[in-house]
C-alpha cells in the first residue's frame, strides 16, 4: 500500500546562491537554540548553536540569526552546495528543573547544480 | 563517523512484543539522549540520561523505559508494541549535559524499528 509521510516543507536553490532556512520556535523561556543537518540514511548531525543571550552567530559559512521578539530563528548558509542537500532542525532547550528539548519538524534543502 | 554505535540497524518484530536498544556513546561522552524519528511527527526527544541518572524526559510513553549502565551504554526498551511504533530511534552523546559547555551532541545512526 501507499505510505503517508511527513511532508517537509522543501526549499530548492541554485548551486551557489545563500540558503535561507526558518524556524519558529514556541517555548519563550528557551534558552539555548541547535541547528542540525540530517542527510539521507544518517544520523542528524549539528551544525551550529547559539544561546538566548546572543541574536547572531557565525561559523563557517553558516549564520544563525535569533529573534526573541518573535520566536523565531534562521540558519543562513553562504554559497550553498550539492552536500548541503539535507534536512535542517532546529533544536529549542529550555533548562531548569527536567530539561526540555523540543525539535522542528525540518525543512529539506534541495540544492540545484 | 560520530563515535556513537547502535545496534542494531534494523529490527523487525510483531505488535505485543518487546525488544530492547542499545547505544554506546562516545569515549568520555557523560550524557546519553534518545529520540524517536517517526514518518509522521519529524524528531521527537524521549530522554536523556548523564552518567547513569535521569535527566530531563520528553515524549516518552510508559510503555518505554530506558537505563544508562555503569561503563555509560544505555539501552532503550519498547514493549507492548504497536504498530505506530515503527521509527527510527536515534540515541546522541554528548560531554556535558546540555546548556553546559561544550553541549554539541553527536548522534549515532539510528536503530530502524518495524513492527508488523
Amino acid at each position: 500500500g501507499e505510505s503517508v509521510g511527513l511532508h517537509l516543507p522543501t526549499l530548492s536553490v541554485q548551486e551557489g546562491d545563500n540558503s535561507i532556512i526558518n524556524c519558529a520556535y514556541s517555548n519563550s523561556a528557551s534558552d539555548y537554540f541547535i541547528w542540525y543537518k540530517q542527510e539521507s540514511g544518517k544520523g542528524p548531525q549539528f551544525i551550529i548553536d547559539i544561546r538566548s543571550n546572543m541574536d547572531k552567530r557565525q561559523g563557517q559559512r553558516v549564520t544563525v540569526l535569533l529573534n526573541k521578539t518573535v520566536k523565531h530563528l534562521s540558519l543562513q548558509i553562504a554559497a550553498t552546495q550539492p552536500g548541503d542537500s539535507a534536512v535542517y532542525f532546529c533544536a529549542e532547550i529550555s533548562s531548569g528543573g527536567y530539561q526540555k528539548v523540543t525539535f522542528g519538524i525540518g525543512t529539506k534543502l534541495q540544492v540545484i547544480p | 563517523d560520530s563515535g556513537v554505535t547502535q545496534t542494531p540497524k534494523h529490527l523487525i518484530t510483531a505488535t505485543g512484543q518487546r525488544v530492547t536498544l542499545r547505544c554506546s556513546p562516545r569515549s568520555g561522552d557523560l550524557s546519553v539522549y534518545w529520540y524517536q524519528q517517526s514518518l509522521d511527527q519529524g524528531l521527537q526527544f524521549l530522554i536523556q540520561y548523564y552518567n547513569g541518572e535521569e535527566r530531563a524526559k520528553g515524549n516518552i510513553l510508559e510503555r518505554f523505559s530506558a537505563q544508562q549502565f555503569p561503563d555509560l551504554h544505555s539501552e532503550l526498551n519498547l514493549s507492548s508494541l504497536e504498530l505506530g511504533d515503527s521509527a527510527l530511534y536515534f540515541c546522541a552523546s554528548s560531554p556535558s549535559q546540555t546548556g553546559t559547555g561544550n553541549t554539541e551532541a553527536f548522534f549515532g545512526q539510528g536503530t530502524r524499528l518495524t513492527v508488523v
